[in-house]
């Protein structure tokens, strides 16, 4: 059965270092999501992706994130200068249809 | 905005039982879809069960069933005959008819015990 995948699955990082978290949606797939979690709180919404372009971001996505498809199959989230705060699971989601199927998330721990 | 609510962080029940846990959320959409994800400890993000809200019967997938009441704008989740591999976080999530993104609660911790 197809699922998504991400690498790495934990990251450790300095505070104000770049990270590159990346993600292989199912292949079929045309609508593309990134979310976080905090431990112990709910999951949040960052960016949408559709047709090459963001669809939707919330307030989180601010100017430090950027997101990209570079070749077909994968789909990155980039923090440019991350901060104590950025400390999360960071879930990948792809969309056929309906259903969003999450990939196992990455955790990102700066220091 | 849309919001969604879940009014139980933690539960417990036996294994065999039946469980219910709640999910309220707020919207002015009339086109919308519903859906429960279970959050093991692994923490991978698995969907359960899902809802569309212009389909009046309420779905139900083996042992896993939900109450939709769209005018109170509720969704439970049943887990009947619970088991050991039940136990996890379970989010309720809204999605839009005219977005895509999933709007989570806040989740239920649930047990079940031998």
């Amino acid at each position: 059965e197809p699922e998504v995948t991400q690498t790495p699955s934990h990251q450790v990082t300095q505070m104000g270092q770049e990270v590159i978290l990346r993600c292989v949606p199912i292949s079929n797939h045309l609508y593309f999501y990134w979310y976080r979690q905090i431990l112990g709180q709910k999951v949040e919404f960052l960016v949408s992706f559709y047709n090459n372009e963001i669809s939707e971001k919330s307030e989180i996505f601010d100017d430090q994130f950027s997101v990209e498809r570079p070749d077909g199959s994968n789909f990155t989230l980039k923090i440019r200068s991350t901060k104590l705060e950025d400390s999360a699971m960071y879930f990948c989601a792809s969309r056929g249809r309906l259903v969003q199927y999450f990939g196992p998330g990455t955790r990102l721990t700066v220091t | 905005a849309q919001t969604v609510t879940q009014s139980q962080p933690e539960m417990s029940v036996q294994e065999a039982e039946t469980v219910t846990l709640s999910c309220t959320y707020d919207t002015s959409e009339s086109n919308y879809y519903l859906f429960w994800y279970k959050q093991p400890p692994s923490r991978q993000m698995i969907l359960v069960i899902r809802q569309e809200a212009y389909k009046q019967q309420n779905a139900t997938e083996n042992r896993f069933s939900v109450n939709f009441q769209k005018a109170a704008k509720s969704f439970s989740l049943k887990i009947s005959d619970s088991q050991l591999g039940d136990t996890a976080m379970y989010f309720c999530a809204f999605m839009g008819g005219s977005q895509g993104n999933l709007i989570f609660g806040k989740g239920t911790k649930l047990s079940v015990k031998p």
